[in-house]
């Protein structure tokens, strides 16, 4: 079975300063690895995904992830955060065209 | 790229009152959709996998004849709260798979039972 952890549930963080948003996954098969972002009172937005290919991925809004098979890590990146990157950020991970499995979230919060 | 639809996007009943919940895939066939819910603060449940044309499978703890699916084409599934109670309210978000491995997300319906 497959399951994800977000550590940090709370990261904030000063406007224009770089973030990590931690994420592991636990899987014995390969799996496919997803960040979304979700504004209050929408739905989820596809941020990146990995699903071969080149380890580091890069996303919408100048995020990025790096893929990390050996440490069951699939960390999320931006190296300088607005004040409208303030949401809630989903890890999740999945087999070919089965559900979804979603890490219980982060909030960012970016401070001026 | 895919987009998936919801409606109605909010949503506020009575108690005991049923509603009907559809998802939708605009620009693809999708033969699975799933269906969340989400707690205020709390990250997305699976709820119910969702098959065109056969019976939807449930995850442990769902109640399916509370949370009846219906997968009744490639572009459309319905999920009907039956006698609906404020324990319910919650934010129901469904996805929708095409030929792949990504799942494209609905913008959610806001549920509140009064």
């Amino acid at each position: 079975a497959q399951s994800v952890t977000q550590l940090d549930s709370q990261v904030p963080v000063f406007e224009e300063a770089p973030v990590e948003l931690r994420c592991n996954y636990s899987s014995s098969v390969s799996v496919y690895l997803f960040w979304y972002v979700q504004y209050p009172n929408q739905g989820l937005q596809l941020l990146l995904k990995y699903l071969s290919g080149s380890t580091l991925v890069k996303g919408i809004n100048g995020f990025e992830a790096e893929f990390n098979k050996s440490q069951t890590s699939f960390h999320l990146r931006k190296p300088s955060v607005h004040i409208s990157d303030t949401a809630e950020y989903f890890c999740a991970v999945s087999r070919a065209g089965n559900q979804f499995y979603f890490g219980t979230g982060t909030s960012l919060t970016v401070i001026p | 790229g895919a987009v998936v639809s919801q409606h109605p996007s909010w949503v506020i009943c009575k108690s005991g009152t049923s509603v009907k919940i559809e998802c939708r895939s605009l620009d693809f066939q999708a033969t699975t959709m799933f269906w969340y819910r989400q707690f205020p603060k709390q990250s997305l449940m699976l709820m119910a996998t969702s098959n065109e044309g056969s019976k939807a499978t449930y995850e442990q703890g769902v109640e399916k004849d509370k949370f009846l699916i219906n997968h009744a084409s490639l572009t459309l599934s319905t999920l009907t709260v039956t006698s609906a109670h404020p324990e319910d309210s919650s934010f129901y978000i469904c996805s929708a798979v095409p030929l792949g491995n990504e799942q494209f997300f609905g913008p959610g319906t806001r549920l509140t039972v009064l």
